[in-house]
């Protein structure tokens, strides 16, 4: 069965430090993968998604992430954080075929920025 | 551009009463919509799934239901709520069919049961 697991619940990270949130993804067959933002009390904001082609891809906001077949990874970055990016980070794989169209989701890191 | 809205956005009831949480999306024809509920600190848990008028998946045992009515709404009810249906219900669309589409989602409904 697919499942995604985002192994850190909180990070913290100060303002102008890089970043790097982890999501390991199981998936039989070619991962649709998703990075999604949750500031409280709202909803879900897709941060970038791959499909195929480049295992690079670039967002929204400045994050990108990169998927590592070998690792089965889909690990969202940023180079430099700012206080507004505080909020829950999660990770989704989607699960398509025959009358199935649905996302996998992770637990979310919940990331916290010091000043 | 596509928009989705839900109702209310927040709503406290007491145990033992009934629920509707409506959702609808416009820009759009023939999407899929989902319901999720996210418990407090925990990820998000898929409800229901809808890739058609009349075609809603169940994903998890409850005493919640969904209809879809129209072609896009979506809407979530209960006839006895529990203590345990308190949460954050997202409502979600995608591009309609099995394809592998992204989810965009609404801005939440945020459910006390009392």
């Amino acid at each position: 069965a697919q499942s995604v697991t985002q192994p850190d619940i909180h990070i913290t990270v100060s303002e102008g430090a890089s970043l790097e949130l982890r999501c390991n993804y199981s998936y039989g067959a070619t991962p649709y993968l998703f990075w999604y933002v949750q500031s409280p009390g709202q909803g879900l904001q897709l941060l970038l998604k791959y499909f195929s082609g480049d295992t690079l891809v670039q967002g929204i906001k400045g994050f990108e992430a990169e998927f590592k077949r070998s690792q089965s990874s889909f690990n969202l970055r940023k180079p430099s954080v700012h206080w507004s990016d505080a909020a829950e980070y999660f990770c989704a794989v989607g699960s398509y075929g025959g009358a199935t169209n649905k996302l996998i989701f992770g637990t979310g890191t919940l990331l916290a920025i010091q000043p | 551009s596509q928009t989705i809205h839900q109702w209310p956005a927040t709503l406290v009831q007491p145990v033992g009463s009934p629920l509707s949480l409506e959702c609808t999306v416009e820009g759009t024809s023939n999407p899929n919509l989902y319901w999720y509920r996210q418990a407090a600190g925990r990820g998000l848990q898929l409800l229901f799934y809808s890739i058609g008028i009349d075609q809603i998946s169940s994903e998890v045992p409850q005493n919640l239901s969904a209809s879809r009515p129209q072609d896009r709404q979506f809407i979530l009810s209960s006839k006895k709520l529990l203590l345990s249906d308190s949460g954050f219900y997202l409502c979600a669309w995608s591009r309609g069919g099995t394809g592998a589409y992204e989810q965009y989602f609404g801005p939440g409904t945020r459910l006390t049961v009392t």
